[in-house]
C-alpha cells in the first residue's frame, strides 16, 4: 500500500533564506513523485515530476527536490524563499494511472 | 490553452437538493478523477474514470455518483447532499500511462446547509 507523509504542516522562512519541505513515502514499486503548489482559492499546479530518470529534478520557480529511494525520501528545496512562494504544498506519488495518492499537505510562510 | 474546466467555481445548497458539479478538459486524456480537498487531510479520491463507460470508487465514494458518456466530460452528482459533503472539490485529468501528471480544474467550494 501507499503513503505520503509530508513531516511538517507548517514551515515558516525569511524571504531570501532557503526553503526545506520534507516528504517521506513508501511504496510497493517504483513510484511516479510528484510536487504540487496551491495558492490560495488556486487550483493546483505542478512544480516537478520524478519517474525514474534522474534522481535530482528542476522544476519551475526554482524549486528542486532530490529522489532518495534508500531514505524513501523526495524532498523539496529552494535556496532562496520569494514572498510569492508562500502557498501550500502536496507531495504526491502515483504507482500506476489511476490513482494518486495525496500527503496532507505543507503551508509555507515567507516573511 | 490545455485546461480542466470545473463548473461552478462556488455553490451554496440545501440539504437533500441534487446537485451537478460539471468538469471537462480538453487534453483528450483517458484519465479523470474527483477529489476532496478538507483541512489536514490534503486531497482524497472520490472516484475516477480510466475512459469512457469505465468508473469505479476510489478512497471516499459515499454520497457520490459519476458518469463518462464521453471523453471530455465528468460530472460529479451528489443526488442528496449532506452537510458533511461541504468541501471544496477539484477534477483532474490526465493520459493514461505511468509517470504522467494530472492537471487540475480550478477547483468548486461547496457548502451544503
Amino acid at each position: 500500500a501507499q503513503s505520503v507523509t509530508q513531516l511538517d504542516s507548517h514551515v515558516s522562512v525569511s524571504e531570501g533564506t532557503p526553503v526545506l519541505l520534507r516528504c517521506n513515502y513508501s511504496s510497493s514499486y517504483s513510484p511516479s513523485l510528484f510536487w504540487y503548489v496551491q495558492h490560495p482559492n488556486k487550483g493546483l499546479q505542478l512544480l516537478l515530476k520524478y519517474t525514474s530518470a534522474a534522481t535530482l529534478v528542476k522544476g519551475i520557480n526554482g524549486f528542486e527536490a532530490e529522489f532518495k529511494k534508500s531514505e524513501t525520501s523526495f524532498h523539496l528545496t529552494k535556496p532562496s524563499a520569494h514572498m510569492s512562494d508562500a502557498a501550500e504544498y502536496f507531495c504526491v506519488v502515483s504507482e500506476n494511472f489511476n490513482k494518486f495518492y495525496f500527503g496532507s499537505g505543507t503551508k509555507l510562510n515567507v516573511k | 490553452e490545455a485546461q480542466v474546466t470545473q463548473n461552478p467555481r462556488y455553490l451554496i445548497t440545501v440539504t437533500g437538493k441534487k446537485l451537478t458539479v460539471t468538469c471537462s478538459q480538453n487534453m483528450n486524456h483517458e484519465y479523470m478523477s474527483w477529489y476532496r480537498q478538507d483541512p489536514g487531510l490534503g486531497l482524497r479520491q472520490i472516484y475516477y474514470s480510466m475512459n469512457v463507460e469505465v468508473t469505479d470508487k476510489g478512497d471516499v465514494p459515499e454520497g457520490y455518483k459519476v458518469s463518462r458518456k464521453e471523453k471530455r466530460n465528468f460530472p460529479l452528482i451528489l443526488e442528496s447532499p449532506s452537510p458533511n459533503q461541504t468541501s471544496l472539490y477539484f477534477c483532474a485529468s490526465s493520459f493514461g500511462r505511468a509517470g504522467a501528471e494530472a492537471f487540475f480544474g480550478q477547483g468548486t467550494r461547496l457548502t451544503v446547509v
